[in-house]
């Protein structure tokens, strides 16, 4: 079963909006989760590393006051997309992998947010 | 730094014909190698795993082989369906983020 909800699956939503995706790992602990972005036929781009009580740390290009990320526990990362507009749709996904097992273990993905901004 | 390359999509296929989407990787250490498959509209789910050398990973018909000797972990599979269609993503993994590959898009038709 999953391991990592994300949620909601799909905002549809007007230019000029605020919204907050969640990510949430079901049966472990997350001190640390990702926050990814897909456009239409490409591979994942890495946003944004989300640590548990500490700022996220943001990948070069990425605006961090356009994301928010706040991991206020260790089993839930928030990604916020302020003031959204057309250029920000994308297919999001978050992940987070279980560092009790050690290292080299796999990230389990949730199901991916469908943003589009009318 | 890490990186993973695999080969260009997109592939197609008919049905029972047999799979192999190449991949090889660059990494200092020894990093745990994984295959995530992505079907339409959904996130990543994975495949398979290895997690040392000459380490076989296999799930759903699928396999892939880490071979440190070639940095290799070519996925295969000896008889695709329909239902395989989805992108592919290789990925390795050391104590960062995973690097992923670019994808390679398969479809199978019947």
């Amino acid at each position: 079963g999953a391991v990592v909800s994300q949620h909601p699956s799909r905002v549809i939503c007007k230019s000029g909006t605020s919204v907050k995706i969640e990510c949430r790992s079901l049966d472990f602990q997350a001190t640390t989760m990702f926050w990814y972005r897909q456009f239409p036929k490409q591979s994942l781009m890495l946003m944004a590393t989300s640590n548990e009580g500490s700022k996220a740390t943001y990948e070069q290009g990425v605006e961090k006051d356009k994301f928010l990320i706040n991991h206020a526990s260790l089993t839930l990362s928030t990604l916020t997309v302020t003031s959204a507009h057309p250029e920000d749709s994308s297919f999001y996904i978050c992940s987070a992998r279980d560092w009790s097992r050690g290292l080299g273990q796999p990230q389990h993905f949730g199901d991916g947010t469908r943003l589009s901004i009318l | 730094g890490d990186s993973v390359t695999q080969m260009e999509g997109p592939v197609t296929l008919s049905e029972e014909a047999f799979l192999t989407i190449n991949c090889t990787y660059t990494a200092t250490g020894y990093p745990s190698l994984f295959w995530y498959v992505q079907y339409p509209g959904e996130g990543l789910q994975l495949l398979l795993k290895a997690t040392k050398a000459d380490d076989k990973g296999s799930n759903k018909g699928f396999e892939a082989t880490y071979r440190k000797e070639t940095t290799s972990f070519h996925l295969e599979k000896g008889s695709v369906q329909v239902s395989d269609s989805a992108v592919y993503f290789c990925a390795l993994a050391g104590n960062t983020p995973l690097v992923f590959g670019k994808g390679t898009r398969l479809s199978v038709i019947a």
